[in-house]
């Protein structure tokens, strides 16, 4: 089974541009995730979509936004660039949904998308 | 807020060496919480889990163990090796109201030398 890919693995853009980021969970996967990594902060969560519907969100300002499509995949969009954005952004998936006190649900994460902003 | 707290890195250690990367947690709830590794130019991968108090998580000879008195996860191996060496991270997942999120911690890269 093929695992996450994500779309590109490398982009450089200039301040006040705008991207996209493509994210392919795994077949028959529902839920997306999408994290931003940096030297400094860390790991921090942006959202999760399931089933084409945002339900969780980070605290992330509006530039950064995503949609999920009917076949799951999905795309985070970061508008306006700043210096700051330059990050590893890192989609993960998972199935099936989580119900109460069914137990954690494994996140398979992709190699991410490594964006620079100049 | 929930959170995670890692010690520091980077540690580094020689072939056959014993490591301990210390994880402790703040939540809510009972937490669900992990082990992920990331090695260079990649993704994370789970590397092991826990779900409930007292459960001991283990795989490729890591473990840890779920403690609820002192909110803690740390991952122990009693041998490590060079193809070890990677960023380690620390994760609770609260699952609260039927959705979920992550938090991670800031990760421990650990170097091991031949």
């Amino acid at each position: 089974k093929a695992g996450v890919t994500q779309t590109p693995r490398y982009l450089i853009k200039t301040r006040g541009q705008q991207v996209t980021l493509s994210c392919s969970p795994i077949s028959g996967h529902r839920s997306v995730s999408w994290y931003q990594q940096t030297p400094g902060q860390g790991l921090q969560f942006l959202f999760e979509y399931f089933s084409e519907t945002q339900r969780n969100k980070g605290n992330f300002p509006g530039r950064f936004s995503g949609r999920q499509f009917s076949n799951s995949r999905s795309e985070m969009n970061v508008s306006t660039l700043e210096l700051g954005d330059s990050a590893l952004y890192l989609c993960a998936s998972s199935f099936p949904t989580r119900t109460s006190g069914s137990g954690p649900v494994e996140q398979y994460f992709g190699p991410g998308t490594r964006l620079t902003v100049t | 807020g929930d959170s995670v707290t890692q010690m520091e890195g980077p540690v580094t250690l020689s072939e056959e060496a014993f490591l301990t990367i210390n994880c402790t947690y703040t939540a809510t709830g009972y937490p669900s919480l992990f082990w992920y590794v990331q090695y260079p130019g990649e993704g994370l991968q789970l590397l092991l889990k826990a779900t409930k108090a007292d459960d001991k998580g283990s795989n490729k000879g890591f473990e840890a163990t779920y403690r609820k008195e002192t909110t803690s996860f740390h991952l122990e191996k009693g041998s490590v090796q060079v193809s070890d060496s990677a960023v380690y991270f620390c994760a609770l997942n609260t699952g609260a109201s039927g959705t979920y999120k992550y938090i991670f911690g800031t990760g421990t890269r650990l170097k091991v030398l031949a």
